[in-house]
């Protein structure tokens, strides 16, 4: 069936490092949801991309949904501990609808102080 | 805080026991699901109410019963599990069943035994 891949699966940082979760669809999405799961929590809604290059910006985290909507990427500056988490991408192809939405496995973000 | 509460936080039950998770929104959505969560794996979309109506089942086993009594509540019957039912069973809630952002519950954590 469809799939949202992520990458990757989990990511180790020092505080004040970047990173970068990535998410791949071999098909054109119609828009693409990041959420936030903290440890022990509930996944939270972040952003939603919908137009092709889109890109979105809140505070030290930038999301970019691809030209050809079928990649998106979250994009941390200087992480913190307070970004601990697991990062999810999800996904509702062309025409879906959101029973339709796909979950990636999520990239697993843990910050070291 | 979340306008999604489910109860209970946790729950261990036999395999034969009969139990049901509740799931109330505080948001005025009128759409409302059932996710299961499992390690190291993605989210899976169990059911989808739109307006009290089911318009998803993803090939649930009978042994889940999900039932909508209005937009507000939603329960998840749960009866003859297996210890591999074993995960954290998530309601979400959205404005529409269609490109709307997920709103999660803190969600109930299953153990069968």
């Amino acid at each position: 069936g469809q799939q949202v891949m992520q990458i990757p699966q989990y990511q180790h940082v020092q505080e004040g490092e970047d990173f970068t979760t990535y998410c791949n669809s071999s098909t054109t999405l119609s828009n693409i949801q990041w959420y936030k799961q903290r440890p022990g929590g509930h996944p939270v809604f972040l952003i939603q991309l919908v137009k092709s290059g889109e890109v979105k910006k809140q505070k030290r985290l930038t999301f970019q949904f691809g030209e050809a909507k079928k990649n998106s990427s979250l994009h941390i500056t200087a992480t913190q501990t307070t970004d601990v988490g697991t990062y999810f991408c999800a996904a509702t192809n062309y025409g879906g609808s959101q029973g339709n939405l796909i979950f990636g496995k999520g990239t697993k973000l843990s910050v070291k102080p | 805080e979340t306008g999604v509460t489910q109860t209970p936080r946790h729950l261990v039950m036999g395999m034969t026991n009969k139990k049901s998770l509740k799931c109330e929104q505080h948001l005025g959505h009128n759409a409302m699901y059932w996710y299961k969560q499992s390690a190291k794996k993605p989210l899976e979309l169990m059911f989808v109410y739109n307006f009290k109506e089911q318009t998803e089942n993803n090939s649930v086993p009978s042994r889940f019963s999900p039932e909508c009594p209005n937009s507000s509540h939603l329960f998840l019957h749960l009866h003859t599990l297996q210890p591999e039912d074993s995960a954290l069973y998530l309601c979400a809630s959205s404005q529409e069943a269609r490109n709307s952002p997920l709103h999660f519950g803190n969600g109930t954590r299953l153990t069968v035994t």
